[in-house]
């Protein structure tokens, strides 16, 4: 979606490497959330946050960091990765405090392979 | 968030109305009912939002009954691009704070 950009779109890496997956908005949305998409989960939430500098854990947040130290970035990393973290992830931001009916706005996904 | 529960899939074929009905027993007086489609390999869509009896857009209607204990997206004439998963949420009006949190959907398909 226009306003939304995920980077990179694929990548694989080895077991127990960093790795940071970034989300780009150019909207000047306050919320940006990381989700996750497994086959029979649907959309789980890793993380969120509601400012610079304010993040909050959802509800697979284990083994995840963020940071935002920008309004339009919002990054996110994988420690040390693991095989059970190929996944692939979405970004999404809102924006509340405008109002209307708008929903959640997603990127297009990073498809993250871990070998 | 209140739970959901909507079919883990459905058959159309093109032409068809398709309706998803969604029940969510618990829904609080605060909670609005929201839809997404989600197309293969995208992430999710907006498609609609309600909160009592009737929404419609240019994509869908929203069906809402009193008791507000479920809701049914309704799909008028559907092609062979409306195969799609769909996200029934229920949840306070986007506060930012409480991200929305997706169950496993509906898997429409829809045959020519």
């Amino acid at each position: 979606d226009a306003g939304i950009t995920q980077s990179p779109r694929h990548k694989v890496t080895e077991t127990g490497t960093p790795v940071t997956l970034r989300c780009h908005q150019t909207e000047n949305h306050r919320y940006m959330y990381w989700y996750r998409q497994d086959p029979g989960h649907g959309l789980r939430l890793i993380h969120y946050s509601y400012g610079v500098k304010d993040t909050d854990k959802g509800e697979v947040s284990d083994g995840y960091s963020v940071s935002r130290s920008k309004t339009e970035d919002f990054l996110l990393t994988l420690e040390s990765a693991t095989s059970s973290q190929t996944s692939v992830y979405f970004c999404a931001i809102s924006a509340p405090e405008k109002g209307g009916n708008y929903g959640y706005t997603f990127g297009s996904g990073t498809r993250l392979t871990v070998v | 968030l209140a739970k959901t529960t909507q079919p883990i899939s459905m058959d159309s074929y093109e032409g068809q109305e398709v309706n998803i009905t969604c029940s969510h027993n618990n829904i609080a007086t605060n909670d609005y009912i929201t839809w997404y489609q989600q197309f293969p390999s995208q992430g999710p869509r907006f498609i609609i939002q309600g909160y009592k009896t009737k929404v419609t857009n240019e994509v869908a209607s929203l069906f809402i009954p009193a008791d507000r204990k479920s809701s049914t997206l309704s799909l008028p004439r559907v092609s062979l691009s409306d195969t799609a998963v769909y996200y029934c949420l229920v949840g306070e009006e986007d506060t930012g704070r409480r991200a929305l949190t997706f169950g496993s959907g509906t898997r429409l398909q829809v045959q020519p």
